[in-house]
């Protein structure tokens, strides 16, 4: 079935350094692809997504390419801030069912001062 | 602005007491799903709705039912809580740019922390 591996945390960074968060899906057909952001104490809202491979999804300096080569969704940042600390989900839509979004596991980042 | 909204942010129960999550969407969106978030497990719908009165089981039902009166409201029912139930509750609504397009954004509420001792 369809699935979101991503890679586990936590992850903690220094500020002002290079951030890589690998996310790989499995999926039949042609799945929509996003990463969802969870700051401490609130709700998970969209960062950035994209509906077809090679699309780049961007927002607040990050940034995701879909790459259907590599069934990969793999988010990054050139500079982090203490303010990116949050939980990261990478997620994909369901193919078969336009609105039901498969989550991965959630990756923890940790950005020191 | 999109906005859903869950009637509480922290519940303690007890073993056994029956428990109504609410959501309320005032997108006039047909679709509304409930997940629980654990950590190390992500998050895991447990079910959702795709218009009044219709729902479907999601991958984790065992132990929770739903109520869909009205189009902005759906509710999580836990008919006799347990312990393992404990864990944040999250309601969600998609926002869908063209009718007959691709998934797009979900919007999330803030959740509800419930405890069941």
């Amino acid at each position: 079935g369809n699935s979101v591996t991503q890679m586990e945390g936590p992850v903690t960074l220094s500020e002002e350094a290079f951030l890589t968060i690998n996310c790989t899906y499995t999926a039949t057909g042609y799945p929509s692809l996003f990463w969802y952001v969870q700051y401490p104490g609130e709700g998970l809202q969209l960062l950035l997504k994209a509906t077809k491979a090679d699309d780049k999804g961007s927002n607040k300096g990050f940034e995701a390419t879909y790459r259907k080569e590599t069934t990969s969704f793999h988010l990054e940042k050139g500079s982090v801030q203490v303010s990116d600390s949050a939980v990261y989900f990478c997620a994909l839509s369901d193919p078969n069912r336009d609105d039901k979004i498969i989550f991965g596991k959630g990756t923890r980042l940790h950005i020191l001062p | 602005d999109v906005k859903v909204t869950q009637s509480s942010r922290y519940l303690v129960k007890r073993t056994g007491e029956k428990v109504f999550l609410e959501c309320v969407q005032d997108m006039d969106h047909e679709n509304m799903f409930w997940y629980r978030q654990d950590p190390g497990l992500g998050l895991r719908l447990i079910y959702f709705s795709y218009d009044v009165k219709m729902k479907e089981k999601g991958d984790i039902p065992e132990g929770y039912s739903v109520s869909r009166e009205k189009k902005e409201r759906f509710s999580l029912i836990l008919e006799s809580a347990s312990t393992n139930q404990t864990s944040m509750y999250l309601c969600a609504s998609p926002k869908r740019v063209e009718l007959a397009g691709p998934s797009d954004t979900q919007y999330f509420g803030p959740g509800t922390r419930l405890t069941v001792l």
